[in-house]
Formats: C-alpha cells, structure tokens, sequence
C-alpha cells in the first residue's frame, strides 16, 4: 500500500460545480497534514494545513479522519483559476521535517 | 520579500559533466529539502539538511551531492553518476515541521 494515495483523476467539472478530493495515508502515527496546489510546470503552493477539526479558507474546506486515516478537500463553487493539480501531503512519523507527497489529483474546471 | 530563489531556471548537462543547483533562502528557515519531480510523478526527496553543516540522505540520494555551509543556501550537485538526470528540482525549506515553501524549480535536460 501506498504510504500516502489519492483519487486518480482527472476530475472535470463545469464552473461552479462542487468537487472532493479524497486521500488516505498508511501510518496512523502521522500528525502533519497539508493539501498543495501545483499549477503546470510549477512549483507546489501550500494551499491549506489540516486540523483535527476539520478548517474552511474561503471556497475550500479540508477534514481529517484520524480513524479512517483519511482526509479530504472540498472547493464550492469552482473557479477556472482553481484548475491544478492537488496534492495531499503527510508528515514521516519520527522524521523530523520530512513530508510525504501524494501523486497529486488533477482539476480541469471548464466554462 | 522573503522566499526561496533557485537559479539556473533551466539547466542542460552533457555527457559525464557535474552541474551545480542552486538554491538560496531568506526565510530564516533552519531545514532545507531537495526534491526531484518526474512528469505525471509525484515529488521525491533525493537530500535534506535540518541545520548547518548537517545533511542526510533522501529516498533516491545516488548521483547527487549537498553541502550546507551557511544556513541561507543549499546547493545540490548532479554528478555524472546519475544516469537519469532529467527532471523538475525543487528546492524547500521549511520551520522545524512546518509546511515547507518551495523555490519556482530547475529543469535539468540532458544534451
């Protein structure tokens, strides 16, 4: 299994759908989770932390089930500029600063 | 503005020549990562160094060398010993755990 895995995609949505992204992580120690953005031929931008509470920023919300070892993002109302790829990222237990990279999942929003 | 600069943008290597990247920050930030990224692959970590004059060794290190002389700038050299050297570099750096923050990236080609 996969140390961190997401949906496949490609996800195409018209402008103003709802989308989810889904990603699950194989150690259930792990206590650091982000979701990036990576734009084509670019580099990754930390789009949001995630908190045991689950955080909203605006149009995209994040949650995290710590039972489940799951953690998903949600983008209301999609924007054509929100098309990128997502990234799901997870701490290495016991590994100071290291992070794990998901494949990413892939956004088209369309007009 | 505080950030991460890497430079060379772009970067072509011939046959059994070394190539240095560079990778300079002002965050004041003490970890520095060096990531490779493949197309349609997800980021993997070749070197990362959480204080000065102290580095280890990432998931796919061989063919490539760091230093970390001063806490701002962490080089990584691509030795002809790396037989696949094409790809995306990104350079990170990060506060202890933190979400890392990335420089815009080096495309390596090979001539």
């Amino acid at each position: 299994r996969k140390e961190v895995e997401q949906d496949p995609g490609p996800f195409n949505v018209p402008e103003g759908a709802t989308v989810a992204f889904n990603c699950t992580y194989s150690n259930s120690a792990s206590q650091s989770f982000f979701w990036y953005r990576q734009d084509c031929r670019k580099e990754p931008k930390l789009l949001m932390s995630v908190y045991s509470s689950g955080n909203e920023d605006g149009r995209f919300t994040a949650q995290l089930n710590r039972a489940s070892q799951y953690i998903s993002l949600l983008i209301r109302d999609s924007k054509l500029s929100d098309s990128a790829t997502y990234l799901c990222v997870v701490n290495r237990v016991n590994q100071g600063g290291k992070l794990i990279f998901g494949q990413g999942t892939e956004l088209s929003v369309k007009p | 503005d505080g950030g991460i600069t890497q430079s060379p943008k772009y970067l072509f290597r011939k046959e059994g020549q070394n190539v240095t990247l560079s990778c300079e920050q002002n965050l004041n930030h003490d970890a520095m990562y060096w990531y490779r990224q493949d197309p349609g692959q997800g980021l993997r970590l070749i070197y990362y160094s959480q204080i000065v004059n102290d580095f280890q060794k990432g998931d796919i290190a061989e063919g490539y060398s760091v230093s970390r002389e001063k806490k701002e700038s962490f080089p990584l050299t691509v030795t002809s010993a790396q037989k696949n050297p094409t790809a995306f570099y990104l350079c990170a750096s990060s506060i202890d755990w933190g979400p890392q923050h990335f420089g815009d990236g080096t495309r390596l080609s090979i001539l």
